[in-house]
């Protein structure tokens, strides 16, 4: 069975501090991939990153990295020097090559405080 | 190009009402999804669409809920009768049918708030 864990419920910090939100998968594919969504205030999912289990190469987008770690698991998002705008609830998922659906964690509140 | 659309936005009505949501899929996805967001159970898969033609519906919770997708820019979720139960943030989803649900990136509309009072 697959699962996603996203051990951090909430996570609170102030403006300009770097913070890493945690994601563990457990699957037995060797062919599967992960996502990010975020889910600002406002409600909607927006789409961040995708990246399938043959690619360890982490990413960088501006002030988003991910750093993917086959060895244990996980598939972790940082950002760097945080604004308010990164507030949101966001969501990491799996999905199966084959599967009926995505699997998605529970997701991890983010407040960034001015 | 524009995202996936969905109609109402907020939408409050009493118990035992019918409710109709209504989705429009990007242009040229083949994948179409219903989901329901609630705190208590988080994002739960409820229907998906391949080409129109329903695939999975072990979702939906029961027979008050029904899914239909006529064409391929067009898909309702009608909930009749409503409880207060219902009440959630409804999405729909969708997708290139390339690689299959578990590969292809999903991407979300805005969300429906239903409110059954």
């Amino acid at each position: 069975a697959q699962k996603v864990t996203q051990a951090q419920t909430e996570i609170s910090v102030v403006e300009k501090e770097d913070v890493t939100l945690d994601c563990v998968y457990e699957t037995r594919d060797t062919t599967y991939y992960l996502f990010w969504y975020k889910q600002p205030p406002s409600g909607e999912l927006v789409f961040l990153i995708r990246r399938n289990s043959f690619d360890e190469q982490n990413e960088i987008s501006g002030r988003y990295s991910w750093n993917f770690q086959k060895s244990t698991s996980s598939f972790n998002f940082t950002i760097t020097a945080s604004q308010v705008v990164d507030s949101a609830v966001y969501f990491c998922a799996l999905g199966i090559q084959g599967a009926q659906k995505l699997v998605f964690g529970q997701g991890t509140r983010l407040t960034i405080n001015p | 190009d524009a995202g996936v659309i969905q109609s109402p936005r907020h939408e409050v009505t009493e118990m035992g009402q019918e409710v109709t949501l209504r989705c429009k899929p990007i242009s040229g996805h083949d994948y179409l999804f219903w989901y329901r967001q609630t705190m208590m159970r988080g994002l739960e898969l409820l229907i998906y669409f391949n080409n129109n033609v329903p695939i999975d519906d072990s979702g939906m919770p029961e027979d008050r809920f029904s899914a239909k997708m006529p064409n391929a820019s067009f898909s309702t979720l009608k909930i009749q009768p409503s409880e207060p139960r219902d009440s959630a943030v409804y999405f729909c989803a969708s997708s290139l049918t390339s690689g299959g649900v578990g590969q292809e990136t999903q991407y979300f509309g805005p969300g429906t708030r239903l409110l059954v009072l």
